[in-house]
């Protein structure tokens, strides 16, 4: 059982580099998010996806957009990295069925220099 | 709007002790509350829920529960484990959002 899958693991970028994060679920859930965790901040909600055709604006989603391809998969993009950019991203997805409680992947560690 | 409010880590316990994770939440209607964990390198797992008033939710020995009045949701464990060392995070959710609005997190280290 994969729940949440995320790719990559880990990343260097430099600043003014592109690149997309990729995430997919295999629990047949509607709703996708994506975060961003950064020390003493806790998590902050970047674009969620509610169900699959549809995107919004979370709390800080300046400098990225992100895809709904299908219900299985929703990724993130950096256009032109930035070393604000720096962080450790997550994405979750959860179901009406599943109360709010949402299911994480394991993370991306990205660095821009 | 909405929000959570945790206690500054880290707290640093020796093994078998009692511990407290303060969190308070902020929220117009009848907010799910939660506790999701961390371990080192993972991403975060739920540990226990509570979806309306007086809820107790319990887990692997962690327990806390949902107080109206007080707009709380404390997290306790009668005797922690160095197993137990990581980040607790405080999280609400809306029914009518698909969104949960996270605390800042409390690290926890458990010394043997």
């Amino acid at each position: 059982n994969a729940g949440v899958t995320q790719t990559p693991k880990f990343q260097v970028l430099k600043t003014g580099q592109s690149m997309t994060l990729q995430c997919a679920q295999d629990m047949n859930h509607n709703s996708m998010y994506w975060y961003r965790q950064d020390p003493g901040m806790g998590l902050r909600l970047i674009y969620y996806s509610a169900s699959e055709g549809t995107t919004d604006k979370g709390e800080v989603p300046n400098g990225y957009n992100v895809s709904r391809l299908n219900k299985r998969e929703f990724s993130l993009r950096l256009e032109s990295a930035a070393p604000s950019q720096t962080s450790v991203y997550f994405c979750a997805s959860s179901s009406r069925d599943s109360g709010t409680e949402a299911f994480f992947g394991q993370g991306t560690r990205l660095t821009v220099v | 709007g909405n929000s959570v409010t945790q206690m500054e880590g880290p707290v640093t316990l020796s093994e078998e002790a009692f511990l407290t994770i303060n969190c308070t939440y902020t929220a117009t209607g009848y907010p799910s509350l939660f506790w999701y964990v961390q371990y080192p390198g993972e991403g975060l797992q739920l540990l226990l829920k509570a979806t309306k008033a007086d809820d107790k939710g319990s887990n692997k020995g962690f327990e806390a529960t949902y107080r109206k009045e007080t707009t709380s949701f404390h997290l306790e464990k009668g005797s922690v484990q160095v197993s137990d060392s990581a980040v607790y995070f405080c999280a609400l959710g809306m029914d009518s959002s698909y969104k949960l609005i996270f605390g800042s997190g409390t690290r926890l280290l458990v010394r043997p």
